[in-house]
């Protein structure tokens, strides 16, 4: 099957630091990736919906100047926390969609947990 | 608004049935699925079902009723490894993923 994988996997950082995560889909072409955020023992949460070559999409409440999302590729988006602060920490978790496929699937990379100190 | 309600926590024993629920309100409907998520990792895929019926897949199975808003994944023959939570999500009318809260599986020997 289609394979996300996700740069770093864990990540500590001081507070006011800013954190690149990396997420790339190995063996297919991805014109969509999406960014979630989960606190444990919660559901999901979409942030923004990342596609290739235009600007991403964020949700309500998703300070887009904080966390910076750029799909410069096919198989490559970044998300960038900008100033990262102890509320900030959380697992970060990167989908991609496959161009070809279709839209039925989305392939899960798998994960980042980010801790802010 | 939309919703997506499943339960917060089940029990069940290895090698039992267990049915974990789904009920939904979403503006519009383009498909529901089933992840797993076991502790600390990513979901993964387990099934996707757009019209009404029964998807069987292994131990697995999924069922959807698109008239009352309602699916529920039934897993067969349970094994210590399908402790996780599991995910019920809905594709609306913008084709934006709506996720439930997961349903915790504890399996106990």
């Amino acid at each position: 099957g289609a394979v996300v994988s996700q740069h770093p996997s864990r990540v500590i950082c001081k507070s006011g630091t800013s954190v690149k995560i990396e997420c790339r889909s190995l063996d297919f072409q991805a014109t969509t990736m999406f960014w979630y955020r989960q606190f444990p023992k919660q559901s999901l949460m979409l942030m923004a919906t990342s596609n290739e070559g235009s600007k991403a999409t964020y949700e309500q409440g998703v300070e887009k100047d904080k966390f910076l999302i750029n799909h410069a590729s096919l198989t490559l988006s970044t998300l960038t926390v900008t100033s990262a602060h102890p509320e900030d920490s959380s697992f970060y978790i990167c989908s991609a969609r496959d161009a070809i496929a279709g839209e039925n699937e989305q392939f899960f990379g798998p994960g980042t947990r980010l801790t802010v100190l | 608004g939309q919703n997506i309600d499943q339960p917060t926590e089940m029990t069940a024993t290895e090698g039992a049935i267990v049915q974990i629920n789904c009920t939904y309100q979403t503006s519009g409907f383009n498909g529901l699925f089933w992840y797993q998520q076991h502790a600390g990792e990513a979901p993964t895929f387990l099934s996707y079902n757009v019209l009404d019926g029964l998807e069987e897949k292994g131990r697995f199975s999924s069922f959807l009723s698109r008239s009352k808003g309602y699916s529920y994944l039934l897993l067969k023959e349970l094994q210590m490894k399908d402790s996780a939570s599991y995910l019920c999500a809905v594709k609306d009318s913008n084709y934006q993923l709506i996720w439930g809260a997961g349903t915790k599986l504890i399996i106990k020997p």
